[in-house]
């Protein structure tokens, strides 16, 4: 199994809502990432995870709230999300650390903000 | 500060013809690692072909191959006997050791007509 799987595939929140993002692993990896991306632009990294400790968290405002709850498992908890936040959220896993570049992405979740 | 420049936004191919998409990067290192990423409409990151910068031969994957100039700062891709499946938009990235951050580059976008 070399897949990420990210769940869901859309979603649409209003400013209020509470929801969240979930990403799953099963190839074995102990570092988990965060990327958001704009249309046609890079991704952005967000947090990166090691070993299921929060290793980088690249100054994200607290709406967005990770969790590693097991090697293989990676949430991304949102609430009160801006409008501006609306955007694909990538999650991507490595056998190594991102240096190498050998990450292995999930196909992402595209988040509304309403 | 590592920078990565694209400067083709757009480019486009025929089918089964040969096209070269530019890259280059800013480092003061000397040993670091290079990237090219695709992402096609279905928006999954997939790594196409990576360089290590101390090796001198060019990294080649199938119809992939690369042309990497470490004094001129350049790594570009050259794709060969172009197919529908490879119109997307293509990143490339850089990184300077194992835990270091990839640093991605605007993109191109790259179209394949039949």
């Amino acid at each position: 199994d070399t897949e990420v799987t990210q769940t869901p595939k859309h979603l649409v929140m209003g400013m209020t809502n509470k929801k969240s993002l979930k990403c799953e692993q099963h190839m074995g990896h102990r570092a988990m990432y965060w990327y958001k991306q704009k249309a046609k632009k890079p991704p952005e990294l967000m947090f990166v995870y090691s070993y299921e400790k929060l290793s980088i968290n690249e100054s994200v405002p607290s709406r967005f709230s990770p969790e590693c709850p097991n090697s293989s498992l990676l949430n991304l908890h949102l609430h009160a999300l801006q409008p501006e936040d609306s955007a694909l959220y990538l999650c991507a896993s490595s056998l190594q650390g991102q240096g190498f570049g050998k990450l292995f992405f999930g196909s992402g979740t595209q988040l509304s903000v309403l | 500060a590592q920078t990565v420049t694209q400067s083709q936004p757009e480019m486009s191919v025929q089918e089964a013809e040969t096209v070269t998409l530019s890259c280059t990067y800013d480092t003061s290192e000397s040993d670091y690692y290079l990237f090219w990423y695709k992402q096609p409409p279905s928006r999954q990151m997939i790594l196409v072909i990576r360089q290590e910068a101390y090796k001198q031969q060019n990294a080649t994957e199938n119809r992939f191959s690369v042309n990497f100039q470490k004094a001129a700062k350049s790594f570009s891709l050259k794709i060969s006997d172009s197919q529908l499946g490879d119109a997307a938009m293509y990143f490339c990235a850089y990184s300077y050791n194992q835990g270091g951050k990839l640093i991605f580059g605007q993109g191109t976008e790259l179209s394949v007509k039949p």
